[in-house]
């Protein structure tokens, strides 16, 4: 089964702290993509970046970093120096092999909230 | 920004009546989902297109039929609109499948009464 899992439902964190948001996702493909996405309190959702299964390496852009570790099935998404503007609802997601086309799942999302 | 819209953004209908949402893009993307959104549930893929004329089912998508005669035309039509169908509606677009990052309407607001 194709599952994604994001144990956090909520974060509350003030300004300039780091946060850590957690994405354990599950599947039985070797080959398979992993995304986040931010809904900020305007609705919308936002691509933010996609990893495909073979490269764990590690990726920052600015204050956003995700660590991508196959060994323990997880892609976490980690903010330093949070802002007021991060406040929003994050969304982890695995693409996966659904017959001739890959099909995404997301995990419930965690509210993040940065208090000024 | 994949020039994505969707209409109406806001719809107030009666148990058993027949809805039909639309998503347009100015993009050209070949692919094109329709997910909902509740609480608690995250997203969930109800059903795609990856062409004109070729559609396929998700998760939820019983309830749900979709259209596509047109590349940047996805409607969602809920044949007899029900309760459980109040929800938030997104269209994406991707010029791929699923292993392609998707780029996002503004979402559909549906109360079912």
């Amino acid at each position: 089964a194709q599952k994604v899992t994001q144990a956090q439902t909520e974060i509350s964190v003030v300004e300039k702290e780091d946060v850590t948001l957690d994405c354990v996702y599950e599947t039985r493909d070797t080959t398979y993509y992993l995304f986040w996405y931010k809904q900020p309190p305007s609705g919308e959702l936002v691509f933010l970046i996609r990893r495909n299964s073979f490269d764990e390496q590690n990726e920052i852009s600015g204050r956003y970093s995700w660590n991508f570790q196959k060994s323990t099935s997880s892609f976490n998404f980690t903010i330093t120096a949070s802002q007021v503007v991060d406040s929003a609802v994050y969304f982890c997601a695995l693409a996966f092999s659904g017959g001739s086309n890959y099909k995404l799942t997301f995990g419930k999302g965690t509210l993040l909230t940065v208090n000024p | 920004d994949a020039g994505i819209t969707q209409s109406p953004r806001h719809k107030v209908t009666e148990t058993g009546t027949p809805v039909t949402l639309r998503c347009h893009q100015t993009e050209n993307h070949r692919y094109m989902y329709w997910y909902r959104q509740d609480p608690g549930h995250g997203l969930r893929l109800i059903h795609y297109s990856y062409g004109v004329k070729d559609t396929d089912k998700g998760e939820v998508s019983d309830g749900y039929s979709v259209s596509r005669s047109k590349t940047e035309d996805f409607l969602l039509t809920l044949e007899s609109a029900t309760s459980s169908q109040t929800s938030v509606y997104f269209c994406a677009t991707a010029p791929g499948d699923g292993a392609y990052e998707q780029y996002f309407g503004p979402g559909t607001r549906l109360t079912v009464t």
